[in-house]
């Protein structure tokens, strides 16, 4: 299995606070992203990242940034989470070479209440 | 706008049958398309891919079907077995060497296989 973990697991906030979710990977692969899961969505893409400090916006970044300022860390921010944000959040890796087979972390799961 | 769409919420079969998953998708832009297999609390899995080049790609049990003309994929399993039990994606992308590896999932189908 690809090493990469995911912090907190759960988590539970109140509307309108900062939250930061870690994933970090031990593969050294260089595209990293951050997906979320919600019923009858399936997972959307929110942000992600092709190269230390090389990040850009996915479908869903509304409310969200990242940072990448190493290989293995990719940051993900609810800059004032709200109820909406509550939801099952997955990184993903992957190489250039093999950019669509990713491998997935654990998961978050976050309740903003 | 849901671009990749799994009209199917779940589906239930008999062990040692076939398992027959379907994907439609509306952007003629998307050239390569997966499947992602994903247990309870844990985070998805890659299965199979296929190029929008081919319209069959096999690995073991899995073999996935593409018509581009409608559209549409399908991942067959046979034989099923309860162990392949979990919620199935389908996701594609297209936008060659820049796309950074950006996928647009379905919103999953939850096979139940029956001992």
């Amino acid at each position: 299995d690809a090493g990469i973990t995911q912090s907190p697991r759960h988590k539970v906030t109140e509307t309108g606070t900062p939250v930061t979710l870690r994933c970090h990977q031990t593969e050294n692969h260089r595209y990293m992203y951050w997906y979320r899961q919600d019923p009858g969505h399936g997972l959307r893409l929110i942000h992600y990242s092709y190269g230390v400090k090389d990040t850009d916006k996915g479908e869903v970044s509304d409310g969200y940034s990242v940072s990448r300022s190493k290989t293995e860390d990719f940051l993900l921010t609810l800059e004032s989470a709200t109820s909406s944000q509550t939801s099952v959040y997955f990184c993903a890796i992957s190489t250039p070479d093999r950019k669509y087979e990713q491998y997935f972390g654990p998961g978050t799961r976050l309740t903003v209440t | 706008d849901q671009q990749v769409k799994q009209n199917s919420p779940s589906l239930s079969v008999q062990e040692g049958r076939i398992s027959i998953l379907n994907c439609d998708y509306t952007n003629s832009m998307f050239d390569y398309f997966l499947w992602y297999k994903k247990y309870p609390a844990e985070g998805p899995t890659f299965l199979i891919s296929i190029s929008s080049i081919k319209d069959k790609n096999e690995d073991g049990r899995f073999t996935v079907f593409l018509n581009k003309s409608a559209k549409h994929l399908s991942l067959h399993i046979v034989p099923s077995q309860p162990g392949d039990s979990a919620v199935y994606f389908c996701a594609a992308s297209g936008g060659g060497g820049t796309s950074y590896g950006k996928l647009t999932f379905g919103q999953g189908t939850i096979l139940t296989v029956h001992p």
